[in-house]
């Protein structure tokens, strides 16, 4: 495997389930995100980590639970969605996140996630 | 006022034109000034980037940076139907942690 790969690539999914997209980075990054991307809106920031510590939260509802157990997994925990939270799921990683550089993005394919 | 202004298309172009894909933004912190081209069913790429203003060519592709009008501009020469996809902006400020800010994206259909 070589970049970002996110698994699963489509998730339906009712109210009350619970269920979990994974993400891994085989680039050697220190940070990784996640961003939610719906039609016509411009991407949302979700979360960021760097060394596995959380450095931002973007005001994320709680039925969002992010996990970075180290700095080549990301996990984004599900529970108790709403019928708009439907949208492409998008990981990235970068080298950091402080560099004073263009600390480029790499993202995964995403995980289209529909709620029923 | 949104920080980056994007039209989203979709924009249709025979096989051969020049397209002109552009954005505005209302930030002036912003100096990191990205394209990213987004296929369907992938996640987006780092086309290109320019910092602060001024051009930057690769090839059939010219990012254009206008920090006095903040708008940036990219143009593709001989538009292929692999040119096909979604162009997102992006932008950012330097110096220790920056978000980065993305446009909605402009679909781009090139026609054979």
């Amino acid at each position: 495997e070589t970049g970002v790969t996110q698994t699963p690539r489509h998730l339906v999914m009712g109210m009350t389930n619970k269920k979990s997209l994974k993400c891994e980075q085989h680039l050697g990054h220190n940070a990784m995100y996640w961003y939610k991307q719906s039609a016509k809106k411009p991407l949302e920031l979700m979360f960021v980590y760097s060394l596995e510590e959380r450095v931002e939260n973007n005001s994320v509802p709680s039925r969002f639970s992010p996990e970075c157990p180290n700095s080549s997994h990301l996990f984004l925990h599900l529970h108790t969605l709403q019928p708009e939270d439907s949208a492409l799921y998008l990981c990235a990683s970068s080298q950091s996140t402080t560099s004073t550089d263009l600390n480029e993005q790499f993202f995964g394919p995403g995980t289209r996630l529909t709620v029923l | 006022q949104k920080e980056v202004e994007q039209d989203p298309g979709p924009l249709s172009v025979p096989e051969g034109a020049i397209v002109s894909l552009n954005c505005t933004y209302s930030n002036s912190a912003f100096q990191y000034f990205m394209w990213y081209r987004q296929y369907s069913r992938k996640g987006p790429e780092l086309l290109m980037y320019t910092y602060s203003s001024g051009n930057k060519e690769d090839g059939r592709f010219t990012a254009q940076v206008d920090k006095s009008s903040k708008y940036i501009s990219l143009f593709i020469r001989d538009s292929q139907p692999s040119d096909s996809a979604t162009y997102l902006c992006a932008m950012k400020a330097s110096g220790g942690y920056q978000k980065v800010t993305f446009g909605t994206g402009t679909k781009l259909q090139v026609i054979p």
